[in-house]
C-alpha cells in the first residue's frame, strides 16, 4: 500500500524559506503525480502546484508561482516543496498527495509556523 | 483562479440528509467532470470521499453521493451520522494541469 511520508514540523522567521519533503513508500515516484496542498487557519484547502516526476513537468498555482518551487528526486522517491519569502500568513499545514485528477493518498501533513 | 464557493456551514440531525453545494465557473466545474470531495477531520489529512463527480472510492459508505449540474457540484450525505461531523472540501480540475479547491463547509451533526 502506498504511503506518503512527510518531513517534520518547521518553525521559520518571516522572509526565510522552508523546504518540505514527501517520500513515497511502497511504490515508485515515477508512477504518478505529486501535488501540494496547504491549509492555513481560516481558509479552505489551497492547491499550490504539482509535479509529474516521470515527465519532469511542474505547474504552480498563480497565487504561489513567484514563491514556490516543486522538485522531485526519483532516486530517493522524494518530492520537495520549497516556499520562499515566508509571511506570518503562511503558517499552516502543508500536505503532499498522490494525484490522478483527484487526490487519493495524502501525507500526514507538515506544520509550518512563521514567527519572529 | 478563485476558490470554488461553498456554504460556510450546514447542519442536520442524525438520520437526516444534508447537501453541500460547490459553485465554480465554466473554466472548471462547468467544463471538466473531475470534481472531487474530501472529508477533513481536525488533525488528520483530508480523505477522498467522491471523485469524478459521483464515484466513491472503496470503503466510503454509500450514504455519500455526488452530482453536478452546470457550474455547480453537490455532495449529499444521507442518513447523517455523528462521525460525519467534519469539514468538507470540493475540488475541480481547471485545465492545464491546475486545480481549484472550494472554501470548505463545516458539517455539524445536531
Amino acid at each position: 500500500q502506498v504511503r506518503l511520508v512527510q518531513s517534520g514540523a518547521e518553525m521559520k522567521k518571516p522572509g526565510s524559506s522552508v523546504k518540505v519533503s514527501c517520500q513515497t513508500s511502497g511504490d515508485s515516484l515515477n508512477t504518478y503525480t505529486i501535488t501540494w496542498v496547504r491549509q492555513v487557519p481560516g481558509h479552505g484547502l489551497e492547491w499550490m502546484g504539482g509535479i509529474i516526476p516521470a515527465l519532469g513537468r511542474v505547474n504552480y498555482a498563480q497565487t504561489f508561482e513567484e514563491r514556490v518551487t516543486i522538485t522531485a528526486d526519483k532516486s530517493s522517491n522524494t518530492a520537495y516543496m520549497t516556499l520562499r519569502s515566508l509571511r506570518f500568513e503562511d503558517t499552516g499545514v502543508y500536505y503532499c498527495a498522490r494525484e490522478f485528477y483527484y487526490m487519493d493518498v495524502w501525507g500526514k501533513g507538515t506544520a509550518v509556523t512563521v514567527s519572529s | 483562479q478563485s476558490a470554488l464557493t461553498q456554504p460556510p456551514s450546514v447542519s442536520g440531525s442524525p438520520g437526516q440528509s444534508v447537501t453541500i453545494s460547490c459553485t465554480g465557473t465554466g473554466s472548471d466545474i462547468g467544463t471538466y467532470d473531475y470534481v472531487s470531495w474530501y472529508q477533513h477531520h481536525p488533525g488528520r489529512p483530508p480523505q477522498l470521499i467522491i471523485y469524478d463527480v459521483n464515484q466513491r472510492p472503496s470503503g466510503v459508505p454509500d450514504r455519500f453521493s455526488g452530482s453536478k449540474s452546470g457550474n455547480t457540484a453537490s455532495l449529499t450525505i444521507s442518513g447523517l451520522q455523528a462521525e460525519d461531523e467534519a469539514d468538507y472540501h470540493c475540488c475541480s480540475y481547471a485545465g492545464s494541469y491546475s486545480y481549484v479547491f472550494g472554501s470548505g463547509t463545516k458539517v455539524t451533526v445536531l
